[in-house]
């Protein structure tokens, strides 16, 4: 079967950096889409990744290790709007989206 | 500005009264998707379009039926809501392509509560 993992929640301070891991097995690859989604809204999209190697925008970066079926995703200079459900998802061979059930981020002063 | 839009935002029914949510883009994509997410879960598929063709998911129960009359618009129908579908349902579009992969645009969701 197809499955993605994800920690299912995470702690950080303000200001600090936190690193998301999330492992995939999937019938293929076509791409890994990280996403951000506050409580009771819609996804958003941060980053994707095709091949190997480090994705950076702005305070977020995201990694893809296809040999591994891993990527992590990278929040710097955390802010308290950075509280969220961070959901990893990988397009199949099959072009069909897998989504991870999220890993909740809790950030504390 | 560009977007994906859900109505209604809330929506109530009771136990197996029809609902339909709809969706409506402007961003003019061929790809039209329809999600179930319940708290704490990844969001489910249960359709999607690719321009006018049909894709239903295998596990979609048969109280789910969709519609895409045109580009713009698509439409969820729960037949016989029961208390298992209160959820949040989002509608997403993109404009894949058989040679790109691109991102999905979701809209704000509409969550359904089945009394």
């Amino acid at each position: 079967g197809q499955n993605i993992d994800q920690p299912t929640e995470m702690t950080a301070t303000e200001g600090a950096i936190v690193q998301i891991n999330c492992t995939y097995q999937t019938s293929g690859f076509n791409g890994l889409f990280w996403y951000q989604q506050h409580a009771g809204e819609a996804p958003t999209f941060l980053s994707y990744n095709v091949l190997d190697g480090l994705e950076e925008k702005g305070r977020f970066s995201s990694f893809l290790s296809r040999s591994k079926g891993y990527s992590y995703l990278l929040l710097k200079e955390l802010q308290m709007k950075d509280s969220a459900s961070y959901l990893c998802a990988v397009r199949d061979s099959n072009y069909q989206l897998i989504w991870g059930a999220g890993t909740k981020l809790i950030i504390k002063p | 500005d560009a977007m994906v839009i859900q109505n209604p935002r809330y929506q109530v029914t009771q136990f197996g009264k029809p609902v339909t949510l709809s969706c409506s883009q402007t961003l003019n994509h061929n790809v039209m998707y329809w999600y179930q997410q319940k708290s704490s879960q990844a969001p489910k598929l249960l359709f999607h379009y690719y321009d006018k063709d049909f894709n239903n998911e295998a596990d979609t129960p048969d109280n789910f039926q969709s519609r895409r009359p045109n580009t713009s618009f698509c439409f969820l129908d729960i037949r016989s809501p029961g208390l298992g579908d209160a959820a949040m349902y989002l509608c997403a579009t993109s404009r894949d392509s058989p040679d790109r992969v691109y991102e999905q645009f979701f809209g704000p969701g509409t969550r359904l509560t089945v009394l």
